[in-house]
């Protein structure tokens, strides 16, 4: 079993639907990371979160470490949300931070 | 923009010949990381370097080696290229200090024929 596990692999949206992407983990975190990548593009740090939930324009990020489960929600979506979401766990030694990540998520959302 | 750039961006090799990918940043950050990117594995760590000369091995560490004789610079070394290294590889920094975000360079696209 992948000790980080995303839901679902692909989206397809319509423009201005709330979009929502899972992302269950199986090992005991500090924190985790929510990346983007565009295709073709490099990787976008969006968010890292340890509690609660964060907000950055129309991307909310929340997570609850009992339940071992964190989601990315995108409000009002739009063509360019089309990219490749990542979430990533922090295993090993609290320093070195290595993270391991899951399959990502490929989103579309068409006009 | 964390002050990360890779090099070279693309290269195109033939197996069994030696390869070295660049990483350079520019704030001198503690920690440094090479992932490669493959299509059905995701991102997975290679190597990592927390100071220099001071490096430990990731997940997919056999056939790779690294080297970091400056605080800048994290260097990817393929000793013999083989098709299956085939991949495209992201060099990531992160500011030291407990749990904190990392930043990722604009990779190198590698091709070993």
């Amino acid at each position: 079993k992948n000790e980080v596990e995303q839901s679902p692999q692909n989206l397809t949206a319509q423009e201005g639907e709330f979009i929502t992407i899972n992302c269950s983990y199986s090992v005991g975190i500090s924190a985790l990371h929510w990346l983007q990548q565009h295709p073709g593009g490099g990787i976008v740090s969006l968010f890292m979160l340890s509690s609660g939930k964060k907000k950055h324009g129309r991307l909310i990020a929340t997570i609850n470490i009992q339940e071992k489960h964190s989601s990315l929600h995108i409000t009002a979506s739009h063509p360019r949300d089309s990219a490749v979401y990542i979430c990533a766990v922090p295993t090993g030694v609290q320093g070195a931070q290595k993270l391991v990540f899951g399959q990502g998520t490929r989103l579309t959302i068409n006009p | 923009d964390a002050g990360i750039t890779q090099s070279p961006r693309h290269k195109v090799t033939e197996t069994g010949t030696p390869v070295t990918l660049r990483c350079h940043q520019t704030e001198n950050h503690r920690y440094m990381y090479w992932y490669r990117q493959d299509p059905g594995h995701g991102l997975r760590l290679i190597h990592y370097s927390y100071g220099v000369k001071d490096t430990d091995k990731g997940e997919v560490s056999d056939g790779y080696s690294v080297s970091r004789s400056k605080t800048e610079d994290f260097l990817l070394t393929l000793e013999s290229a083989t098709s299956s290294q085939t991949s495209v590889y992201f060099c990531a920094i992160r500011v030291s200090g407990g749990a904190s975000e990392q930043f990722f360079g604009p990779g190198t696209r590698l091709t070993v024929l």
